[in-house]
């Protein structure tokens, strides 16, 4: 079944260092992948997304590359920010189940911490 | 567009009552997404719809676990003879029609619900 592997946190980084949150994926076919964010006391958003291999997904200085041959997903950013401060999630999105759906499969999630 | 809502947003309940949620997706998103995220994990999917049509659940979605869309519009899961197990945060996503080999989620708030 598909699966998503994502580093362990948490993370705490200083204000203008640099990103990297590994996401490995395990997937039948071609799937999408996604990085959403979770604020503190909020819902999920999408933050970027990838629909084929080599694609690249960016939003707000973030950035993840889709590699097919390493199958990963991994997130970046140059310079983070106080307001960076939340939860990251990566997902999958599978072929369609002959339903319809396009079912999210979600990693455990990475909480980053920037501090001043 | 005022997103997706859900209601209530926290719910204290004893073990072997029932509950019920509510899904308002965003407006003309025929494809709606239940997903239920337990503490220090990532979302698992519960069950789809698309319009009124409850296309696919998963075998995380016991039998005390009911979820419907009548008309296409809102939709509500309910969850009957609640069980210490069943605390957790509940999801609701919605998307509109699929592009290509993926669809895009937008998810609400979430309803925590806690089973004393």
């Amino acid at each position: 079944g598909n699966s998503v592997t994502q580093m362990e946190g948490p993370v705490t980084l200083s204000e203008e260092a640099f990103l990297t949150i590994n996401c490995t994926y395990t997937a039948t076919g071609y799937p999408s992948l996604f990085w959403y964010v979770q604020y503190p006391g909020e819902g999920l958003q999408l933050l970027l997304k990838a629909t084929k291999a080599d694609d690249k997904g960016s939003n707000k200085g973030f950035e993840a590359t889709y590699r097919k041959e390493t199958t990963s997903f991994h997130l970046e950013k140059g310079s983070v920010q106080v307001s960076d401060s939340a939860v990251y999630f990566c997902a999958l999105s599978g072929h369609d189940s002959g339903a319809g759906s396009y079912q999210l499969t979600f990693g455990k999630g990475t909480k980053l911490s920037v501090i001043p | 567009d005022t997103g997706v809502s859900q209601d209530p947003r926290h719910k204290i309940t004893k073990r072997g009552q029932n509950v019920t949620f509510r899904c308002d997706p965003i407006s003309e998103h025929n494809r709606l997404y239940w997903y239920r995220q337990t503490l220090g994990q990532g979302p698992e999917f519960l069950t789809y719809f698309q319009n009124e049509a409850q296309l696919e659940k998963s075998r995380l979605l016991s039998d005390r676990f009911s979820a419907e869309r009548p008309k296409g519009s809102f939709s509500t899961l309910e969850i009957q003879r609640t069980e210490q197990g069943d605390s957790a945060m509940y999801l609701c996503a919605s998307s509109p029609r699929a592009s290509g080999n993926t669809d895009t989620q937008y998810f609400g708030p979430g309803t925590r619900l806690t089973v004393l």
